[in-house]
């Protein structure tokens, strides 16, 4: 199974809401990656947990917060964001620090508007 | 210059033609050369990665590394128009503590005509 969940599939937002997006994996990944993707441009790096700690922050404003409660859940909880954060947002997950990592594999993404 | 570069297209083929896809890249650093396929709306799926230079198949599909020519390719034979999607060729660079980063190619929009 290398299904990576993603939940909403569809979310609209205002500026001053807050709100969370889901992503799941059971494919006992200990790499779990976010990536923000706008219409015909690849996906450009936001955050990697591994072994459920952060390992790298792409310079991401404070507005994006990750949480990685377990090593199948990941979170992305989203506050006072702009218009131009509307966009595709993909989780991707890899086997981890120990095995090669470099095998990612992307859930079908949260298509965000933000009004 | 970027590290990577495509030529996002779109290119249009007709239905059953043999498809080249390419990308260049300038850093020697890069170990693997993957490709993803993305259809619209959709998260980017893992189709085949490379490690070294030469040929890789996959049914209809071949990979290939030129790493002289820091040159690769995604060749897909007998088109089918369900492969009409974007194609992103990503390189493999290794961090430090065995984090790797993919950098991307821009993407290929692919049209396969009935």
């Amino acid at each position: 199974d290398t299904e990576v969940t993603q939940t909403p599939k569809h979310l609209v937002m205002g500026m001053t809401n807050k709100k969370s997006l889901k992503c799941e994996q059971h494919m006992g990944h200990r790499a779990m990656y976010w990536y923000k993707q706008k219409a015909k441009k690849p996906p450009e790096l936001m955050f990697v947990y591994s072994y459920e700690k952060l390992s790298i922050n792409e310079s991401v404003p404070s507005r994006f917060s990750p949480e990685c409660p377990n090593s199948s859940l990941l979170n992305l909880h989203l506050h006072a964001l702009q218009p131009e954060d509307s966009a595709l947002y993909l989780c991707a997950s890899s086997q981890g620090a120990d095995r090669v990592s470099y095998e990612q594999y992307f859930g079908p993404g949260t298509r965000l508007t933000v009004t | 210059q970027k590290e990577v570069e495509q030529d996002p297209g779109p290119l249009s083929v007709p239905e059953g033609a043999i498809v080249s896809l390419n990308c260049t890249y300038s850093n020697s650093a890069f170990q693997y050369f993957m490709w993803y396929r993305q259809y619209s709306r959709k998260g980017p799926e893992l189709l085949m990665y490379t490690y070294s230079s030469g040929n890789k198949e996959d049914g209809r599909f071949t990979a290939q590394v030129d790493k002289s020519s820091k040159y690769i390719s995604l060749f897909i034979r007998d088109s089918q128009p369900s492969d009409s999607a974007t194609y992103l060729c990503a390189m493999v660079m290794r961090l430090e503590y065995s984090n790797y980063q993919l950098i991307w190619g821009a993407g290929t929009k692919l049209i396969i005509k009935p």
